[in-house]
């Protein structure tokens, strides 16, 4: 059964600090990857997904991932966190079809 | 986002009401769904359709009934509920292809539901 790990439930960095948010998954074929952000009381924002190709995606708000295979991973990452970032951020893998299995999600905290 | 919108924003209930949320996509997809986000637990998928068909019912209870009129509106009936049931309930879309390739789903902002 494939399934998505978010090892980290809550994480706080100073704004303008780098971030980088981990996501493990295990899925037995080649897997399609997103990222999503859901700030309080809203519904879930794409940041960006991988598909196939170029293993280092880019994606809105100065986010990028990378995905690799070897670590089973596809961490998402800033290089400088700005205080409007604080928000939910969820790791999804695609199954069969158009199904989508979340992770459980990591809370951001920024601190000024 | 005017994507995918959902009503009422928020919604409570007694356990002996009535209500349905309503979905409408503004993206020209074929495919629909509700999610379930509680605290402290992952989002989970209820029912997906694909071109009005119903395709996956994630064994929910059948107090929780969807309906899909066209592929631009989707609908969760609600009745007798549990307080156990309160959760953010999320709806979404996205387009499938020939040989159901993948493609982004798109989310709308949700409906929060209170059962007393």
């Amino acid at each position: 059964a494939q399934s998505v790990t978010q090892p980290d439930i809550h994480i706080t960095v100073s704004e303008g600090a780098s971030l980088e948010l981990r996501c493990n998954y295990s899925y037995g074929a080649t897997p399609y990857l997103f990222w999503y952000v859901q700030s309080p009381g809203q519904g879930l924002q794409l940041l960006l997904k991988y598909f196939s190709g170029d293993t280092l995606v880019q994606g809105i708000k100065g986010f990028e991932a990378e995905f690799k295979r070897s670590q089973s991973s596809f961490n998402l990452r800033k290089p400088s966190v700005h205080w409007s970032d604080a928000a939910e951020y969820f790791c999804a893998i695609n199954n069969a079809g158009n199904m989508l299995t979340f992770g459980g999600g990591t809370r951001l905290m920024v601190k000024p | 986002e005017t994507g995918v919108t959902q009503t009422p924003r928020h919604l409570v209930m007694g356990m002996t009401n009535k209500k349905s949320l309503k979905c409408e996509q503004h993206l020209g997809h074929n495919a629909m769904y509700w999610y379930k986000q509680s605290a402290k637990k992952p989002l989970e998928l209820m029912f997906v359709y694909n071109f009005k068909e119903q395709t996956e019912n994630n064994s929910v209870p059948s107090r929780f009934s969807p309906e899909c009129p066209n592929s631009s509106h989707l609908f969760l009936h609600l009745h007798t509920l549990q307080p156990e049931d309160s959760a953010l309930y999320l709806c979404a879309s996205s387009q499938v292809r020939a040989g159901g390739s993948v493609d982004t789903q798109y989310f709308g902002p949700g409906t929060r539901l209170t059962v007393l």
